[in-house]
């Protein structure tokens, strides 16, 4: 299995609501992470997951949540969300930078997210 | 923190014909490069990435060279398609770091 799997592929949500990402990856990779893609833009980071534990927050709202449960899941907790939220939100893994190598990403097809 | 260059912002060329991209870095730690493909309404897709060790890297169509002392890393793909039309990232992270920082993306539009 070489994919990222994310559910659900659509999401339209109203801003009192909450709902959840979900990313799943079987490659045996112990990073994982959630980035944010507005059109014609590049990914940007918001957390970063390593060895399960939460390594990076790029000083994201509170209104999004992450979770790890185990090293093959990754959630994205979502709650009061704005408008201006809408995105195509991608979950991506990869074995965790390892002495002088690092590795490159494998992205899952992202839930593209619309807040009403 | 690491600053990712890219141009040109989009990209026409003639299929056949070649297209290069280039990206400049900052921080002179970064060792791994990788660039990524994301097509229409599709996920980002790594084609192709060089460490720092190495100076140029091919497979097939496409090349990445990289310029240490410059700081700067180019995509060449050679002999164009129709589905080579996409956006392409450039990206920069170095030895043990987990961030990717990307380029602002390049659109090519390879014309039959």
């Amino acid at each position: 299995d070489t994919e990222v799997t994310q559910t659900p592929k659509h999401l339209v949500m109203g801003m009192t609501n909450k709902k959840s990402l979900k990313c799943e990856q079987h490659m045996g990779h112990r990073a994982m992470y959630w980035y944010k893609q507005k059109a014609k833009k590049p990914p940007e980071l918001m957390f970063v997951y390593s060895y399960e534990k939460l390594s990076i927050n790029e000083s994201v709202p509170s209104r999004f949540s992450p979770e790890c449960p185990n090293s093959s899941l990754l959630n994205l907790h979502l709650h009061a969300l704005q408008p201006e939220d809408s995105a195509l939100y991608l979950c991506a893994s990869s074995h965790p930078g390892q002495g002088e190598f690092n590795y490159g990403y494998t992205f899952g097809s992202g839930t593209r997210l619309t807040v009403v | 923190g690491e600053n990712v260059e890219q141009h040109p912002s989009t990209l026409s060329v003639q299929e056949g014909d070649s297209a290069v991209i280039k990206c400049t870095y900052s921080d002179s730690a970064s060792n791994y490069f990788p660039w990524y493909k994301q097509e229409l309404g599709k996920r980002p897709q790594l084609i192709i990435d060089i460490r720092s060790n190495v100076g140029e890297k091919k497979d097939q169509r496409i090349a990445v060279t990289l310029n240490k002392t410059a700081k700067h890393f180019s995509l060449h793909i050679t002999e164009t398609q129709p589905e080579d039309s996409a956006v392409y990232f450039c990206a920069a992270t170095k030895y043990n770091f987990n961030k990717f920082y990307f380029g602002s993306g390049t659109k090519l539009n390879v014309k039959p």
